[in-house]
């Protein structure tokens, strides 16, 4: 089991360009959920699929974000046209329904994105 | 909605003292509750959890025991280390296997 990865695991951008970021879950967990997290905060949701579908979305998740879980194992989060409010650490976190512990989510490293 | 209010930090303590953060929620239905921990560059971790009523959670020393009747979930050890210094957030789930609502985060700082 290797646990969560995330790449990059940093990003510099300048505003206004487009960034996309890769999130590979604990194998054959089903579920993947993406968080933003700002200096001196908790974690905020995003967003979450379950194998393949996307099963909520946060209002935070404006339309210049989107996400895809196409084979129901990596993810991608993307942002267009960056702003700077959009710096943050982007962080992807896994978990397995049906499993003995179905509530416990294993976070990755996270992406810390700047934007100039 | 639902939310989750922790104790401001940061805290300072010194080696061997007891532990006490608070943490508050509101929330509908029968959540779980967590807490993470973030040490000093690293991701965030599960320290313990309690999945219903009067549940108590513990992990390396710490405990934290699911109070429905005052919607608390403070988390405590008797005594701290040095190597406790890192950021602990209090979270909760709407329902199994969803998301989690996390708390702003109580900054620990253990000194020797």
């Amino acid at each position: 089991d290797t646990g969560v990865s995330q790449n990059p695991r940093h990003k510099i951008t300048k505003r206004g360009q487009n960034v996309t970021f890769r999130c590979d879950p604990i194998s054959e967990h089903n579920r993947l959920y993406w968080y933003r997290q700002t200096l001196g905060q908790g974690p905020e949701f995003l967003t979450y699929f379950q194998n393949e579908a996307q099963l909520e979305k946060s209002r935070l998740l404006s339309d210049r974000f989107s996400a895809e879980r196409p084979k129901g194992s990596f993810s991608t989060l993307e942002i267009q046209r960056t702003e700077q409010g959009d710096s943050a650490m982007y962080l992807c976190a896994s978990s397995s329904l049906g499993s003995r512990d179905p509530d416990t989510q294993y976070f990755g490293p996270g992406t810390r994105l700047t934007v100039l | 909605g639902d939310s989750v209010t922790q104790m401001e930090g940061p805290v300072t303590l010194s080696e061997e003292a007891f532990l006490t953060i608070n943490c508050t929620y509101t929330a509908t239905g029968y959540p779980s509750l967590f807490w993470y921990v973030q040490y000093p560059g690293e991701g965030l971790q599960l320290l313990l959890k309690a999945t219903k009523a009067d549940d108590k959670g513990s992990n390396k020393g710490f405990e934290a025991t699911y109070r429905k009747e005052t919607t608390s979930f403070h988390l405590e050890k008797g005594s701290v280390q040095v190597s406790d210094s890192a950021v602990y957030f209090c979270a909760t789930n709407y329902n199994q296997g969803g998301k989690l609502i996390f708390g702003q985060g109580t900054e620990l700082s253990v000194k020797p």
